[in-house]
C-alpha cells in the first residue's frame, strides 16, 4: 500500500492564481480530511468528507472547495490564491471517523504552498 | 470549547536523559486521546491512541499514560534519533482532531 499520497510536494503560486492540491489513498478508508500547518498555529482543520459525496466544512475554510466523487481522492482547490494561504498542507484519512472510539489518521507527507 | 495545550513547547535532552512530555486536554466525552511524532518536512506519525484513565501504551522508548485531564509521554533513555515533535490531538465535536501546538524535542549525543 502506498498509503496516503500528496501531489505537488512544493508550489509557488502568484495571488491570484488557482490550483488543486492532490490527495489520494488505497486503504478504503471512508473518512479523508485536510490540515494546514502554520508555524505556531498547529495543525488545523479546513474540510472533510466522511465519504464519497459527502463534505463540510472545517475550522478555516473560506478560500478552499472540496469535492469527494471517489473513495480514493480528496482534492483540495484554492479558488483565488492569496498570500495568506502559505502554508504547509497535509491531507489525512482514516477508516471511519464515526465508530466512537477513533480510529488512527494516517497523514500525507504533505504540500508546501508558497503564495507570491 | 474543546482545547489542546502541549507543554513544554521545547525541550532539550542529554541522551539518555529521561523526561515527560504533557498534553492536558479540556473535551467533554472524551473518545481517544492521540499522540503523534513529526520529523522536520513530513507528515505526522501515528504513535498512540489512549481511550480511558489508567491506561498506558509502550513502543520503545516512548510510554503514554492518561488521566481524566490529561496526558503524559514519558521518554525513558532516549537517543538522538527521538528528536522530533510530538503533537497530541482529541477527536473534536464533530469528525476531526483538535492538534495541540507540540513539543519540540531536541535529544544530544
Amino acid at each position: 500500500n502506498a498509503g496516503v499520497t500528496q501531489t505537488p510536494k512544493f508550489q509557488v503560486l502568484k495571488t491570484g492564481q488557482s490550483m488543486t492540491l492532490q490527495c489520494a489513498q488505497d486503504m478504503n478508508h471512508e473518512y479523508m480530511s485536510w490540515y494546514r500547518q502554520d508555524p505556531g498555529m498547529g495543525l488545523r482543520l479546513i474540510h472533510y468528507s466522511v465519504g464519497a459525496g459527502i463534505t463540510d466544512q472545517g475550522e478555516v475554510p473560506n478560500g478552499y472547495n472540496v469535492s469527494r466523487s471517489t473513495t480514493e481522492d480528496f482534492p483540495l482547490r484554492l479558488l483565488s490564491a492569496a498570500p495568506s494561504q502559505t502554508s504547509v498542507y497535509f491531507c489525512a484519512s482514516s477508516y471511519s471517523g464515526l465508530s466512537g472510539r477513533e480510529d488512527e489518521q494516517f497523514f500525507g507527507p504533505g504540500t508546501r504552498l508558497t503564495v507570491l | 470549547e474543546d482545547q489542546v495545550t502541549q507543554s513544554p513547547e521545547a525541550l532539550r535532552l542529554q541522551e539518555g536523559e529521561s523526561s515527560s512530555l504533557n498534553c492536558s486536554y479540556t473535551v467533554s466525552g472524551l473518545r481517544g486521546l492521540f499522540w503523534y511524532r513529526q520529523d522536520p518536512g513530513k507528515g505526522p506519525e501515528f504513535l498512540f491512541t489512549l481511550y480511558s484513565a489508567g491506561e498506558e501504551k509502550e513502543k520503545e522508548r516512548l510510554k503514554a499514560t492518561l488521566t481524566k485531564k490529561e496526558s503524559f509521554l514519558h521518554i525513558t533513555a532516549p537517543k538522538p534519533e527521538d528528536s522530533a515533535t510530538y503533537l497530541c490531538a482529541v477527536p473534536n465535536s464533530g469528525y476531526a482532531l483538535n492538534f495541540g501546538k507540540g513539543t519540540s524535542l531536541l535529544v544530544t549525543p
